[in-house]
C-alpha cells in the first residue's frame, strides 16, 4: 500500500512548455484533488474529482487541466507554463467524496516542486 | 483576508518544552476542523479531526481543542521532541476546505 504517489518530485520548465504531473493512489479512494502551496499562503485547491469521469474546478483552476479516466489516477496538466505557476503541488485523496464534510482522513502525496523560468 | 488565521507564524522552543499553536477562523457554516503536520519537503499528514460537537481530541502528545462559539482552535504539543520540528496547518471545512498558512515550529536541543 503506497498511499498517494506523485511524480516527478522536481521539475524545471521553460515558459510556454507543457507538462503533466502524475498522481496515483492505491486505496480505492473516490475523492482526489490537486493543491498548490505557495510561501505564506495556505494550500489552494486547483481541481478535484469525486469519481472516475467526474472533475470540477477549485479555487485556482486557470492554466491547469485534469482528467479522471480511472479511480487510481488523477493527472494534472499545465497547458502553457508561466512563472506564476512556480509552486509546490500536492495531490490528495480520500475515501469519501464528502471528505470536506465528513471525518474521513485526507491523504496527501509527497509533493512536486515545479519551477517555471 | 484569509478565513483561517494561524499564529504565531513561527516558533522556536527547546526540546521537552510544551507549546500551543493557535487557529482562528471565520469560515461558516462550520463542518469540521483538522490539524496537519508537514515536515520540510514532505506532504501534510493528518493529526486530528474535530467536528462541531467535539471540543478536544488527542493524538499522542498532540492535543487539539475547539471552541466553535469563538471560532478558535489550538494545538498543544507536550514534551516536545526534535522530530516535532515541522509546519502545522489548520484546515477548516464549511462548503469547502480552507487552509491556514501554517505555523513553523522549530524544536532545538
Amino acid at each position: 500500500n503506497a498511499g498517494v504517489t506523485q511524480t516527478p518530485k522536481f521539475q524545471v520548465l521553460k515558459t510556454g512548455q507543457s507538462m503533466t504531473l502524475q498522481c496515483a493512489q492505491d486505496m480505492n479512494h473516490e475523492y482526489m484533488s490537486w493543491y498548490r502551496q505557495d510561501p505564506g499562503m495556505g494550500l489552494r485547491l486547483i481541481h478535484y474529482s469525486v469519481g472516475a469521469g467526474i472533475t470540477d474546478q477549485g479555487e485556482v483552476p486557470n492554466g491547469y487541466n485534469v482528467s479522471r479516466s480511472t479511480t487510481e489516477d488523477f493527472p494534472l496538466r499545465l497547458l502553457s507554463a508561466a512563472p506564476s505557476q512556480t509552486s509546490v503541488y500536492f495531490c490528495a485523496s480520500s475515501y469519501s467524496s464528502q471528505a470536506k464534510f465528513s471525518g474521513n482522513t485526507i491523504y496527501f502525496g509527497e509533493g512536486s516542486w515545479l519551477t517555471v523560468v | 483576508k484569509n478565513q483561517v488565521e494561524q499564529s504565531p507564524q513561527s516558533l522556536i522552543i527547546l526540546e521537552r518544552k510544551n507549546c500551543t499553536l493557535q487557529c482562528n477562523y471565520t469560515v461558516s457554516p462550520f463542518s469540521n476542523l483538522r490539524w496537519y503536520k508537514q515536515d520540510t519537503g514532505r506532504g501534510p499528514v493528518s493529526l486530528t479531526i474535530m467536528t462541531f460537537s467535539e471540543n478536544t481530541k488527542s493524538n499522542g502528545r498532540y492535543t487539539a481543542t475547539l471552541d466553535a462559539d469563538t471560532k478558535q482552535s489550538s494545538l498543544h504539543i507536550t514534551a516536545s521532541q526534535l522530530s516535532d520540528s515541522a509546519s502545522y496547518i489548520c484546515v477548516v471545512s464549511a462548503n469547502d476546505m480552507r487552509f491556514g498558512a501554517g505555523t513553523r515550529l522549530t524544536v532545538k536541543p
